[in-house]
């Protein structure tokens, strides 16, 4: 059974900050990574996936994938308080989620 | 924008109960899928579809829970009899086959088991 880590939080950063958002992973033939940000109530959405080793960037976001390590990394940049937000990190195939971060941007 | 369709989007009901939900995933997209999320946990997959074939139902409780997509476009998820533990969010997801980067959710519906 895969299994998908992450520190539940929450993790509290100022406006303006960078907030670094982790996820470890225990299959190691896994190729693709998946993260989600889900709002409070709401269902989540798909924001970056990742197949390759390095950086991965789109706009504010940029994932980063350590296949060597296990991990992969979710960076947002000058972060608002509107990425207040669960984080969910994935691996397919059947989309084994994580736990989830709760990431709480102050102003 | 297309989205996929949940109903209803909270329900309630008492233990040993039957319940179902209904799916209507973005036209086109031949997969399904339907998680259960637990409050405070990640979703968990329970059934997927492509087209009306199942592809994996190896985490759906079969002694109470089905699923059908009869003709491979919507689709409804029961549960017979409901137990506490069953309260949850039941999330709908399509995307195109096979292409997970395409997958949007629905709204979820939200059960609370009395």
């Amino acid at each position: 059974q895969k299994e998908v880590e992450q520190n539940s939080g929450p993790l509290s950063v100022p406006e303006g900050a960078i907030a670094s958002l982790n996820c470890t992973y225990s299959d190691r033939g896994s190729q693709s990574f998946f993260w989600y940000r889900q709002y409070s109530g709401k269902s989540p959405e798909l924001i970056m996936f990742i197949y390759s080793n390095g950086d991965k960037e789109d706009g504010r976001f940029t994932a980063q994938l350590n296949k060597a390590s296990q991990y992969v990394s979710l960076l947002i940049r000058d972060s608002q308080p509107s990425d207040s937000a669960t984080y969910l990190c994935a691996v397919p195939d059947k989309l084994i989620f994580g736990t989830g971060t709760r990431l709480q941007v102050f102003p | 924008e297309a989205e996929v369709a949940q109903s209803p989007r909270y329900k309630i009901t008492e233990k040993s109960q039957a319940v179902a939900f209904w799916c209507d995933p973005i036209s086109g997209h031949a997969t399904l899928y339907w998680y259960r999320q637990i409050l405070g946990q990640g979703p968990e997959l329970l059934v997927q579809f492509q087209d009306e074939s199942v592809v994996d139902d190896s985490q759906l409780p079969k002694d109470r829970f089905s699923a059908e997509r009869l003709k491979g476009v919507d689709s409804t998820l029961k549960i017979q009899p409901a137990e506490l533990g069953d309260s949850a969010m039941y999330l709908c997801a399509s995307s195109l086959a096979g292409a997970l980067e395409t997958q949007y959710f629905g709204p979820g519906t939200r059960l609370l088991v009395l």
